[in-house]
Parts: structure tokens; sequence; C-alpha cells
């Protein structure tokens, strides 16, 4: 089993759609929860990080559930600036690993006009 | 941009060669993590340094080893190259070992 599992799409969804992105990882001990983005063959950026109480960033909203150990993204009001790769990933919990990041193995989005 | 710089952009190797890659870190960053990504997958751990020290490796064989030098750049050499080894290698800087890390632009390695 994967540490982090992601659907891989590619998700196509029309502009102004809203579109949820779902994640599960396996090591219970994992501290911390990312969603990144990457865009076509550039290097990963830090979309936001994700707590259990939720939180929010304009339109985008993440959410982590410890207890299934599942992690989530939903954007609304797609853009066509939205189309990237957004990539699951978790910190720690691992020996040996450091600080690690664990990353799955990315959801790909298109926002078609 | 993060202010970490990767080079070289992009390099073609053949099979059983070695390769150096490198990263300087951001002003001000002690630590230097080290990821393999194959196309269509997602970034992979190689290790991590952390004062000149490792600090945690991931699932790679001992071809893969690394430098940290006192102003924090690293290297990441590659021995005995093997065409799967084709990927794109980034670097990532952060303050310390918990904190936020900041992806350099890559190195694109082609094994033939």
């Amino acid at each position: 089993r994967k540490e982090v599992e992601q659907d891989p799409g590619p998700f196509n969804v029309p502009e102004g759609a809203t579109v949820a992105f779902n994640c599960t990882y396996s090591n219970s001990a994992s501290q911390s929860f990312f969603w990144y983005r990457q865009d076509c063959r550039k290097e990963p950026k830090l979309l936001m990080s994700v707590y259990s109480s939720g939180n929010e960033d304009g339109r985008f909203t993440a959410q982590l559930n410890r207890a299934s150990q599942y992690i989530s993204l939903l954007i609304r009001d797609s853009k066509l600036s939205d189309s990237a790769t957004y990539l699951c990933v978790v910190r720690g919990g691992f020996t040996g690993g450091g600080n690690k990041l664990t990353f799955g193995t990315g959801t790909q989005l298109k926002v078609e006009l | 941009e993060t202010g970490v710089t990767q080079s070289p952009t992009h390099l073609i190797k053949t099979r059983g060669q070695q390769v150096t890659l490198r990263c300087s870190s951001q002003s001000g960053h002690n630590t230097v993590s080290w990821y393999q990504q194959a196309l269509g997958q997602g970034p992979q751990f190689i290790f991590q340094y952390y004062r000149e020290e490792e600090n945690g490796r991931g699932n790679f064989p001992p071809r893969f080893s690394g430098l940290q030098f006192p102003n924090y750049s690293s290297e990441l050499n590659v021995n005995a190259l093997e065409l799967d080894d084709s990927a794109l290698y980034l670097c990532a800087s952060s303050l310390s070992t918990a904190n936020e890390q900041f992806f350099g632009p890559g190195t694109r390695l082609t094994v033939l």
C-alpha cells in the first residue's frame, strides 16, 4: 500500500465549477499535512497546510480527518489558472526519515472554458 | 521565486556514469532535502542534511550520496547510473528540519 494515495485524475471541469480532491495516508503517526501545487515541469509549491479544524484560504478549503487518515481539498469557482497537479503531502512519523515530506502521486486538474 | 537554485537545469548521461547535482539553499536556511520525481509520480524523499550531517534517508541505494557544505549548499551524487534514474531531482531548503520546505526548480536528468 502506498503511504499517500490520491486519484491521479485528470479532473476536467468547466470554469466556475467546484471540485474536490481526496487523499488517504497510511501512517497514523504522521504529524503535519499539506497540499502542494505543481505546474507542468515546475517545482512543487506549498498551497496550504491542513488542520483538523479545517482551514480556508480564499476559494480553497482543506480538511483533515485523523481518525480516517483522510485529507481533502475543495476548490470553489475554479479558474483557468487553477489548472495544475495537486499533491497531497504528509510529514513526519517515519523512523530514520528525518522530517521528510511524503508525497502522493498528485491529482491533475484541467479547468476549461 | 524561492531563492533556492539548482544546477545544472538539464543533464544527459549514459548508463554507468556518475553525476553530481548542486543546490544552493535560501539565505539563513540550514537544512536541505533532496527528492527524486519520476514522470507521472510524486517526489520521493532521498535524504535530508542538517548542519552538514545526514538527518534521515529514504529508500534509495548507497550509490545515492550527498554532502552539505559549511555555507549549507548541498550536492547529490549518483554513481553507476541506471536508466531508471532518469527523473527530475528537486532540492528543498528550510529554516530548520521542521520548517516549511522551499523547492528549487530542479535538475532534469536523462540517462541513456
